[in-house]
């Protein structure tokens, strides 16, 4: 079992959509939680950043960790062509360790105007 | 502010060539990471670094070597490229693990081998 799964998707949803990401992941180390979106041929940049379990929100991003289901969530309302990217989870732990991050493989989102 | 710059962006080998890839941040950062990026295996470590003058292993660090000498700069090494090594590479830069703070990449560096 892959310490975090991703779906790769693609994803094809029309602007204005409520668009839904989602990680799993099999470690209950893992303390923080991140979002990165990745456009074509750039770097991942953090979108997201959370620590535990709940709801972190950021305009019209909204990010969640249910730590005792093990799932994480990104929500993205009123998506737009600019959304269009892959986006990448990753998570780490607490303490001296938590250089490493572990990323999911990423979901590539296409929103058509 | 130009955060994580990595040079060059790309590069075409041919196998048993060597090269270094750059990477320099200027937000004082005290970790660097390398990664590279291949289709379906998502983003894997090479190696890092946790100060200047220290490195160490990551996920994938064979045919790879790293050096820091300077607080800003990673560099990362190829001394015999083989076709294998065609991939996308990031660098990455965080503060130190103790304010648990998230990772910045630069744009990658193609770098093809043939």
């Amino acid at each position: 079992q892959k310490e975090v799964e991703q779906d790769p998707g693609p994803l094809s949803v029309p602007e204005g959509a409520i668009v839904s990401l989602n990680c799993t992941y099999s470690n209950s180390a893992f303390q923080y939680f991140m979002w990165y979106r990745q456009y074509s041929r750039k770097g991942p940049e953090l979108l997201m950043y959370t620590y535990s379990s709940g709801n972190k929100e950021d305009g019209r991003f909204t990010a969640q960790v249910d730590k005792s289901s093990k799932y994480i969530s990104l929500f993205i309302r009123d998506s737009q062509p600019s959304d269009s990217a892959t986006y990448l989870c990753a998570m780490t732990f607490s303490g001296g360790s938590n250089y490493k991050l572990t990323f999911g493989k990423g979901t590539l989102l296409t929103v058509n105007p | 502010n130009a955060g994580v710059t990595q040079t060059p962006k790309f590069r075409v080998l041919k196998t048993g060539q060597s090269m270094t890839l750059l990477c320099a941040q200027d937000m004082n950062h005290e970790y660097m990471y390398w990664y590279r990026q291949d289709p379906g295996m998502g983003l894997r470590l090479i190696h890092y670094s946790v100060g200047e003058g220290t490195t160490a292993k990551g996920e994938v660090p064979d045919g790879y070597n790293v050096s820091r000498l300077k607080k800003q700069n990673f560099l990362l090494g190829l001394e015999s490229a083989a076709p294998s090594q065609t991939s996308v590479y990031f660098c990455a830069s965080s503060y130190s693990s103790t304010r648990n703070q998230p990772q910045h990449f630069g744009d990658g560096t193609r770098l093809s081998i043939l």
